[in-house]
């Protein structure tokens, strides 16, 4: 099993582009979550879904947008990239508990 | 906002056991207490959760207090491979987990 899988795994952007970064799980679960995390800092909730169709806000959701169309996917969107949102984000996806997490997207904004 | 404190830093011999604490002072009589580590910036890792009742798995052992107020995590016999950030997060409803900035656990050899 792959697990959960976050494409790119590094990236740089201009300040205004859009990007899109994909999370894919191979585990049937039906929660999956985006965090971001900043450095020396822990995890903050972006967005999360706990099904194909629904999403909801996290802790920290401006800026972002994300959909959940299938249960496998489900894809983060920065549609103005800004220099703040420069960050490492982690995806995760849980069937009840725990949490598993995906090698992360550090993503830089110049 | 994390709903739990923790101390920034530890150190740890190497083959002795590591000892986390970990305040959740207003936690919720439902809200499970999990604990994850993340080493070098991967993904955080699971390690073990709890309700009310001491737990132990092949990772870890989860003592909490009776007025659930607080908790400690234990690794037994730390080893060099157990440096990392260990976070200590209550559980929302929705499954919403709230991280705070951790402990940094250092094991020395």
């Amino acid at each position: 099993n792959a697990g959960v899988t976050q494409t790119p795994k590094f990236r740089i952007l201009k300040i205004g582009q859009s990007m899109t970064l994909q999370c894919t799980q191979d585990m049937n679960h039906n929660y999956m979550y985006w965090y971001r995390q900043d450095p020396g800092m822990g995890l903050k909730l972006i967005y999360y879904s706990v099904g194909a169709g629904i999403t909801d806000k996290g802790e920290v959701p401006n800026g972002y947008n994300v959909s959940r169309s299938t249960t496998e996917d489900f894809p983060l969107r920065l549609e103005l990239a800004a220099p703040s949102q420069t960050s490492v984000y982690f995806c995760a996806s849980s069937f009840g508990e725990p949490q598993h997490f995906g090698d992360g997207t550090r993503l830089s904004i110049l | 906002d994390a709903k739990t404190t923790q101390p920034p830093s530890m150190d740890c011999a190497e083959g002795r056991a590591a000892n986390l604490p970990c305040n959740h002072s207003t936690i919720s009589g439902n809200e499970y207490v999990y604990w994850y580590r993340q080493i070098h910036s991967q993904g955080p890792q699971y390690i073990i959760h709890g309700l009310k009742n001491n737990e132990t798995n092949e990772m870890a052992s989860l003592i909490i207090t009776e007025d659930r107020k607080s908790s400690t995590l234990i690794l037994p016999h730390a080893t060099l491979r157990d440096t990392a950030v260990y976070y200590c997060i209550v559980r929302v409803i929705g499954n919403q987990f709230y991280f705070g900035t951790g402990t940094s656990l250092t094991v020395i050899p």
